[in-house]
C-alpha cells in the first residue's frame, strides 16, 4: 500500500522555537506539497516541489521554508514558530496530474 | 468570486438514497479535477477522478464533469451512514498538477 508518512501526528511548541515538519513518500512521485488546514478557510497550499532541490512557493509561504534533498523527502520548516501558525499541516504528493496521496496530517499547537 | 464552490452544507439524505454534490469552478482553462472525501480528523483521501466531460463510474460514485458550465458533481448511490464525510472538490489549472484549488468542502450526513 502506498504511503506518505509524516514524522509526527501532534506537536506541541513554544513561540520562536524552529519546528521541523518531516513528509516522507515511497511512491517515487516528483510532486511534494505541503497544506495547512484550518476551520472556515480550508486548505492552503504553503510550499511545493516538482523535483529534488527545487522549490515553489504557494499562497502562504510566509514564515515557512522547505527543504527537498531526496525525492522520498519533502521537510517543512517554521523559522520562529508563532501561534498564529497552529494549524493541521498536510503532506501530499502527486505523479503528474494525477490526484494527491495525503498524509495522516500533524496537529502543530503554539503556545 | 471564490475558484472552486461548494455549499457547506450540511447536505443530510436518508440510508441508501442518491446522495447530490455540486461544485462550480471559475477558470475555464482548468484540466482536471477530483474528489476527496475527508472523515472528522482525518486527511483527505482521493475518492474520484475526471478529466474530459461525461460521467465517471467507480461503484456506488459517480463523477460528472461538464466543462461548458463549469459545472463538477459527485453521485453516490445506495449512501451509507460510513459516507458521512466532508467532499473536497479540486480543480487542477495546469497540467503539472502543481496548481490545485480546493473547494471548502461539503459535509454529508446519511442518517440510518
Amino acid at each position: 500500500d502506498v504511503k506518505v508518512t509524516q514524522s509526527s501526528r501532534y506537536l506541541v511548541k513554544r513561540t520562536g522555537e524552529k519546528v521541523f515538519l518531516e513528509c516522507v513518500q515511497d511512491m517515487d512521485h516528483e510532486n511534494m506539497f505541503w497544506y495547512r488546514q484550518d476551520p472556515g478557510l480550508g486548505l492552503r497550499l504553503i510550499y511545493f516541489s516538482y523535483d529534488v532541490k527545487m522549490k515553489e512557493k504557494g499562497d502562504i509561504p510566509e514564515g515557512y521554508s522547505v527543504s527537498r534533498e531526496k525525492k522520498e523527502r519533502f521537510s517543512l520548516i517554521l523559522e520562529s514558530a508563532s501561534t498564529n501558525q497552529t494549524s493541521m499541516y498536510l503532506c501530499a504528493s502527486s505523479l503528474s496530474r494525477d490526484g494527491y496521496t495525503f498524509g495522516s496530517g500533524t496537529r502543530l499547537t503554539v503556545v | 468570486q471564490k475558484e472552486v464552490e461548494q455549499n457547506s452544507g450540511p447536505l443530510s439524505v436518508p440510508e441508501g438514497a442518491i446522495a447530490s454534490l455540486n461544485c462550480t469552478y471559475s477558470d475555464r482553462v482548468s484540466q482536471s479535477f477530483f474528489w476527496y472525501r475527508q472523515y472528522s480528523g482525518k486527511s483527505p483521501e482521493l475518492i474520484m477522478s475526471i478529466y474530459s466531460n461525461g460521467d465517471k463510474e467507480d461503484g456506488r460514485f459517480t463523477a460528472q464533469l461538464n466543462k461548458a458550465s463549469q459545472y463538477v458533481s459527485l453521485l453516490i448511490r445506495d449512501s451509507q451512514p460510513s459516507d458521512s464525510a466532508t467532499y473536497l472538490c479540486a480543480v487542477n489549472k495546469d497540467t503539472g498538477g502543481f496548481k490545485t484549488i480546493f473547494g471548502a468542502g461539503t459535509r454529508l450526513f446519511v442518517k440510518a
